[in-house]
């Protein structure tokens, strides 16, 4: 069965630095990889998507990339802001693209 | 104009009674999920369906049960609340590319 673990399970970093999140899977037979954020009391957004076959997707400040083989994703963060402070997951879904499973996620604290 | 709603957004009530969620995707995706996500926050998938047929049903007593009348709607039922029941439960839907997109989540509290 497939396990996601994210480190750290809390980060704290002053304002404007850059820092990366890490995702690792057991089972490299996945769908997809996709990145959410968690703001407290509130739903998951999503941040970005990588396919099976991609090796990195970018979107404005923040990079994702995908090493399948390895179980491994990291999520780039550049010059942090205090309003990136939020839990943000990660999620791999199965060979059919029908299940997501989660991480423990990365409580992320951006000091102004 | 949200993608993927449910109602309500809190939900408190006594242990024994029963309860709904509703949810609702404008997004035209085939397949539809509930999760539950935990005190530890974390995120386990409930059920999942495709085309208002059940696909996935992970270990769920049997007082859960999942209702999609069409594909654009997966209403959750439940019956005799426990406290254990006591949780954050979020709707998702997904497409072709299975990107997956949450709902904002029902807070259940059963006292």
């Amino acid at each position: 069965k497939q396990e996601v673990t994210q480190i750290p399970a809390a980060l704290s970093v002053p304002e404007g630095e850059n820092l990366v999140l890490n995702c690792s899977f057991t089972d490299s037979a996945i769908y997809n990889l996709q990145w959410f954020r968690q703001d407290p009391g509130k739903g998951l957004t999503s941040l970005l998507l990588i396919q099976s076959s991609q090796r990195e997707q970018t979107s404005g400040r923040l990079n994702a990339s995908l090493d399948k083989s390895s179980g491994r994703s990291t999520l780039y963060i550049a010059a942090s802001q205090p309003g990136d402070s939020a839990t943000y997951l990660c999620a791999v879904s199965g060979s059919t693209g029908n299940q997501f499973y989660f991480g423990t996620g990365t409580s992320l604290t951006v000091i102004p | 104009d949200t993608a993927v709603s449910q109602t309500p957004k809190y939900l408190v009530t006594q242990m024994g009674n029963d309860k709904s969620i509703k949810c609702e995707q404008n997004l035209g995706h085939d397949t539809m999920y509930w999760y539950k996500q935990d005190s530890k926050k974390f995120l386990k998938i409930m059920f999942s369906y495709n085309n208002k047929e059940l696909i996935i049903n992970e270990t769920v007593p049997n007082r859960f049960s999942p209702k999609s009348p069409d594909k654009a709607h997966l209403n959750l039922h439940i019956n005799s609340l426990e406290l254990g029941d006591s949780a954050v439960y979020f709707c998702a839907s997904s497409g072709g590319t299975a990107e997956a997109f949450f709902g904002q989540g029902t807070r259940l509290t059963v006292v």
